[in-house]
């Protein structure tokens, strides 16, 4: 049984750019989500997504954007690249909504 | 606003001793899970254990267990024989529904 893969590990990108997240969810889960965690921080929820379709989304503008394709791995999009999205972007695969979340390693996003 | 406060930022405990991280939170919802979460190092993010909020029997996970208060809104964790591996950031995170909501962290440090 294979985890939760994230990619690239780490990033770096220029204020005013775009990226994209990548996250293989867990065999078996349906649902995945995304969150941001700034430096000395707990995560905050940006977003989930269950069979393809969003399933509730934290306090993020809509440059923030995801996706999840028909084998339930997902992206994570954002536009217009702030500074302050610096942080470890960890997406969490689920079996079903409201049980207990299986992490990826994360991407740490550097805006320069 | 569901909030969740992890009052020890950071705690320091002898190999084979016992430590406890304290947990609250604030919610109006009636079903709901918490988890306690550790994040070492290497940054991914590994369930320690997991409750129900409808049950009142407190969870245990071999060296781990928890005290549930459900009217109180507290949720401790307790490590026994606490070993060097357990050096880690411990998050507490009630789960309501399809996301969890993370506390600030607890930097636990196991001395030899």
């Amino acid at each position: 049984e294979t985890g939760v893969t994230q990619s690239p590990t780490h990033l770096i990108k220029t204020r005013g750019q775009q990226v994209t997240l990548r996250c293989s969810s867990q065999s078996g889960h349906n649902t995945v989500s995304w969150y941001q965690q700034a430096l000395g921080q707990g995560p905050q929820f940006i977003f989930q997504y269950y069979r393809e379709e969003e399933n509730g989304r934290g306090n993020f503008p809509p440059r923030f954007s995801g996706l999840q394709f028909p084998n339930y791995s997902s992206e994570l999009n954002v536009n217009a690249l702030e500074l302050d999205d610096s942080a470890l972007y960890l997406c969490a695969s689920s079996p079903g909504r409201g049980t207990e979340a299986f992490f990826g390693q994360g991407t740490r996003l550097t805006v320069v | 606003a569901q909030t969740v406060t992890q009052s020890q930022p950071e705690m320091s405990v002898q190999e084979a001793e016992t430590v406890t991280l304290s947990c609250t939170y604030d919610t109006s919802e009636n079903n709901y899970y918490l988890f306690w979460y550790k994040q070492p190092p290497s940054r991914q993010m590994i369930l320690v254990i997991r409750q129900e909020a409808y049950k009142q029997q407190n969870a245990t996970e071999n060296r781990f267990s928890v005290n549930f208060q459900k009217a109180a809104k507290s949720f401790s964790l307790k490590i026994s024989d606490s070993q060097l591996g357990d050096t880690a950031m411990y998050f507490c995170a009630p789960g309501y529904g399809n996301k969890l909501v993370f506390g600030a962290g607890t930097i636990l440090r196991v001395k030899s």
